[in-house]
């Protein structure tokens, strides 16, 4: 199974600065079609998972241009340019590149 | 407005079965794979399962094989997850989605406990 590792696991911002969150893949999750399939979402508190972005680089409709992806390969990034309070959750990056799909452990957010 | 609905979830003692539904709305459920995630109390997300358009291919985690059976019916825009021989390590919250869109339910909460 492909292992995903986020870092780091928590993170405290004051509003306005940046944030950044890294995932490791244990294999590379570029297919051949030349997309990598890595996707970002944010779990609320007491909410269901949204995406905000899809196959690493491009960022889902609606979701705020701070929300930015990087990255190929094994090596992924999610950045949040200028955190506001709205971004506190629960982050985790996901591959669906092969069976089963699995997901990073969870960067939780929360403001200073 | 995309709508999905889980309902079926409950306190069952180990070694019961549940089915669980999630009955959906506002887009064309016949054009997509659909997946059900779980999510124990203070934990992560967990993929359990995928199931494509025609039902022809079907893929689970490791730990539910052979115990559950995921289905669908399009004529009703349904999605199903029939779980037996459940176990402790099942208690979770039940979500089914479509991830890469950003389609998900709000969930419907398993705990299996005596």
């Amino acid at each position: 199974d492909i292992v995903l590792t986020q870092s780091p696991l928590s993170l405290s911002v004051t509003p306005g600065q940046p944030a950044s969150i890294s995932c490791k893949s244990s294999r590379s999750l570029l297919e051949s079609d030349g997309k990598t399939y890595l996707y970002w979402y944010l779990q609320r508190p007491g909410q269901s998972p949204q995406l905000l972005i899809y196959e690493a680089i491009n960022r889902f409709s609606g979701v705020s241009d701070r929300f930015s992806g990087s990255g190929s390969g094994t090596d992924l990034t999610l950045k949040i340019s200028r955190v506001e309070a709205e971004d506190v959750g629960v982050y985790y990056c996901m591959q669906s590149i092969e069976v089963p799909w699995t997901f990073g452990q969870g960067t939780k957010v929360e403001i200073k | 407005e995309v709508r999905l609905v889980e309902s079926g979830g409950g306190l069952v003692q180990p070694g019961g079965s549940l089915r669980l539904s999630c009955t959906t709305s506002g887009f064309t459920f016949t054009n997509y794979w659909m997946t059900w995630i779980r999510q124990a109390p203070g934990k992560g997300l967990e993929w359990v399962t995928n199931i494509k358009q025609d039902e022809s291919e079907k893929f689970y985690l490791d730990s539910v094989k052979g115990r559950f059976t995921v289905s669908r019916d399009n004529a009703k825009s349904s999605l199903y997850l029939q779980m037996n021989n459940l176990r402790a390590e099942d208690t979770a919250v039940y979500y089914c989605a479509v991830p890469g869109i950003n389609y998900w339910g709000q969930g419907t909460l398993v705990t299996v406990s005596s």
